[in-house]
């Protein structure tokens, strides 16, 4: 089974409107971090944000938040007043935490989502 | 500046022919991963290393081998390169810590012919 799953492989958005980017994941573990990145058409992999499994707020970083349901295990990227600059492929991935060992800290990646912005 | 420096950027070669790909980081951190992304596949981790001479396989190792023989550099060794390990490759490093990001590479395109 897939430990990262990103339903939409492409998507539409208005310019100035929101949009919601899908993922869910699937462990067994208690303690783990989800992360997205962003990858423009030029390649590079950028940092978008960071939730904790044992955060209690969502998390926010400028236009971009989290919209964490553990239960559901279901992280959602909300980007908020969308811009042409956010077109790109984004990605979701999991880092599991074992402390068995050497200790974990592989990050799995969904297979990505291409954001299309909409002038 | 902190980054994650890989060479080379492209680099096209025939099968059979060893090549490395470099990788060194400058922000002091314990781990370490090569990821390939293909079309429609997303990334998939290759090898890792917590540490010096710490290695383990991703998701996708066959093929590759790597070494970590100092903290800042984690190359990538294809020793038999074939045209299925044509891909875009990322070497990403981060702190040993559950919120530590990666930070990545700018890839290495590699062409086998």
């Amino acid at each position: 089974a897939q430990k990262i799953t990103q339903t939409q492989p492409g998507m539409f958005v208005q310019e100035k409107e929101a949009v919601t980017l899908d993922c869910t994941y699937d462990t067994s573990d208690q303690s783990y971090g989800l992360f997205w990145y962003k990858q423009p058409s030029s390649g590079e992999m950028i940092f978008l944000i960071y939730q904790g499994s044992y955060d209690e707020q969502n998390a926010t970083e400028g236009r971009y938040s989290l919209n964490f349901q553990k239960a559901r295990k279901s992280a959602n990227l909300v980007i908020s007043a969308s811009q042409l600059g956010d077109s790109a492929m984004y990605f979701c991935a999991m880092r599991e935490v074992s402390y068995s060992g050497a200790g974990s800290y592989q990050l799995t990646f969904g297979k990505g989502t291409k954001l299309s912005v909409i002038p | 500046e902190a980054q994650v420096t890989q060479n080379p950027r492209y680099l096209i070669t025939v099968t059979g022919k060893k090549l490395t790909v470099t990788c060194s980081q400058n922000m002091n951190h314990e781990y370490m991963s090569w990821y390939r992304q293909d079309p429609g596949l997303g990334l998939r981790q290759i090898y890792y290393s917590m540490n010096v001479e710490v290695t383990d396989k991703g998701d996708v190792p066959e093929g590759y081998k790597v070494s970590r023989k100092e903290k800042r550099n984690f190359p990538l060794i294809l020793e038999s390169p074939s045209p299925n390990q044509t891909s875009l490759y990322f070497c990403a490093s981060s702190l040993r810590l559950p919120r530590g990001e990666l930070f990545f590479g700018e890839g290495s395109r590699l062409t086998v012919l």
